[in-house]
């Protein structure tokens, strides 16, 4: 296993363009987290998966974000509408269930809306 | 409501001294899961060390180490001879609401 894998590294759009990001999980993994991180701060939780079911979304989370992970396996997060303030770097890690044993991380998408 | 709180945005240490980035949270909970991560710069975030808050004894890792008061909710991160490497971003995080602290941003300085 090759570890957490995100597509593309990195994405500019133009302003009202919408934008998709895919994430490959660790197999074993049944969760997978997606948290949006701009320069110096903190991972903000977007939303979360177990499986195929999407059980958390943060309230923060505008309704031009939406997330998917149809078979369980990998999840894509889509932005529709870009705006310059969506512009972050947009990180997924996966976990066993739980996350009793922290997250694997991979190494984002980094989004630059002009 | 479960927050993270760091409260050192910046710490730098001399390579081979000894530094500890504090941690406090809040929660409800009795049983969970507490994390540090470090984020080196323009590379991706790696666990450091875990603690579980049944367990008394504090997690050790190497040169990484944890200072667990539970009363106190405070989850503090020891780096012993610390390294030019150890220069990143650390956060401290809790499983049960999977948020993160804002972060430290450590220097090792030669």
């Amino acid at each position: 296993d090759t570890g957490v894998s995100q597509d593309p590294r990195h994405k500019i759009t133009k302003r009202g363009q919408n934008v998709t990001f895919r994430c490959d999980p660790i197999s074993e993994h049944n969760r997978l987290y997606w948290y949006r991180q701009t320069l110096g701060q903190g991972p903000e939780f977007l939303t979360y998966f177990q499986n195929e079911a999407q059980l958390e979304k943060s309230r923060l989370l505008s309704d031009r974000f939406s997330a998917e992970r149809p078979k369980g396996s990998f999840s894509t997060l889509e932005i529709q509408r870009t705006e310059q303030g969506d512009s972050a770097m947009y990180l997924c890690a996966s976990s066993p269930w739980g996350g009793l044993d922290g997250y694997t991380f991979g190494s984002g998408t980094r989004l630059t809306v002009v | 409501a479960q927050t993270v709180t760091q409260s050192q945005p910046e710490m730098s240490v001399q390579e081979a001294e000894t530094v500890t980035l504090s941690c406090t949270y809040d929660t409800s909970e009795s049983n969970y899961y507490l994390f540090w991560y470090k984020q080196p710069p323009s590379r991706q975030m790696i666990l450091v060390i875990r603690q579980e808050a049944y367990k008394q004894q504090n997690a050790t890792e190497n040169r990484f180490s944890v200072n667990f008061q539970k009363a106190a909710k405070s989850f503090s991160l020891k780096i012993s001879d610390s390294q030019l490497g150890d220069t990143a971003m650390y956060f401290c995080a809790f499983n049960n609401d999977m948020r993160f602290g804002a972060g430290t941003r450590l220097t090792v300085k030669p």
